[in-house]
């Protein structure tokens, strides 16, 4: 049992370039979301998931799209980066019921 | 609105010394309470967690915390810190049902020997 995956660990872009963080979970879970967490704010909630098919923006979506073609996976894509993107990005999901978040071992990205 | 508020951003004790890390929630329903521990460079591990029934619950790592309703504070305390409990730790709340789902800004922890 893995639990969430995510890749890359680390990941350096330049300004413009686009790409796509994946997270995977195989615990069957409904919910999967995605954090951004930056020095002295914690974690913010960019889009999440409620189920496959199904998807929607949290606190700080701007630049970012996500999609959910299967339960197990849940990508996250930078369409054009930004330096303000430098972050590390957690991918986490929750069954519907109870328990908490499950949280992958985070994508450390800098964008110079 | 519902929110968490951990109004401690950094502790410093010495090892062997007890720990109290303090959380406040606002929360418009039954919340669900979670403490995660985030080391360094690692994702987010779930201590424990409190649903229902006894108000003081035991986690892993010899951890605990106490749900005080009338306080709305759910702190976490450990006996005899270790110098390996160093680390961010981050108070949660949610629903038992759905996405809803809100953290603390973390407290960051240094255990001195």
């Amino acid at each position: 049992n893995a639990g969430v995956t995510q890749t890359p660990k680390f990941q350096v872009l330049k300004t413009g370039q686009s790409m796509t963080l994946q997270c995977a979970q195989d615990m069957n879970h409904e919910y999967m979301s995605w954090y951004r967490q930056d020095p002295g704010m914690g974690l913010r909630l960019i889009h999440y998931s409620v189920g496959a098919g199904i998807t929607d923006q949290g606190e700080v979506p701007n630049g970012y799209n996500v999609s959910r073609s299967t339960t197990e996976d849940f990508p996250l894509r930078l369409l054009s980066a930004a330096p303000s993107q430098t972050s590390v990005y957690f991918c986490a999901s929750k069954p519907d019921r109870g328990l908490g978040y499950t949280f992958g071992s985070g994508t450390r990205l800098t964008v110079v | 609105a519902q929110s968490v508020t951990q109004p401690d951003i950094h502790i410093t004790v010495s090892e062997g010394a007890s720990l109290e890390l303090r959380c406040n929630y606002s929360y418009g329903a039954t919340p669900y309470l979670f403490w995660y521990v985030q080391s360094p460079g690692q994702g987010l591990q779930l201590l424990l967690k409190y649903f229902s029934g006894d108000t003081l619950v035991q986690g892993i790592k010899g951890f605990e915390a106490e749900f005080k309703r009338s306080q709305s504070s759910f702190n976490l305390r450990k006996p005899s810190v270790h110098w390996s409990d160093a680390a961010e730790y981050f108070c949660a709340v949610g629903a038992d049902t759905g996405n809803q789902f809100y953290f603390g800004t973390g407290t960051s922890l240094t255990v001195i020997p």
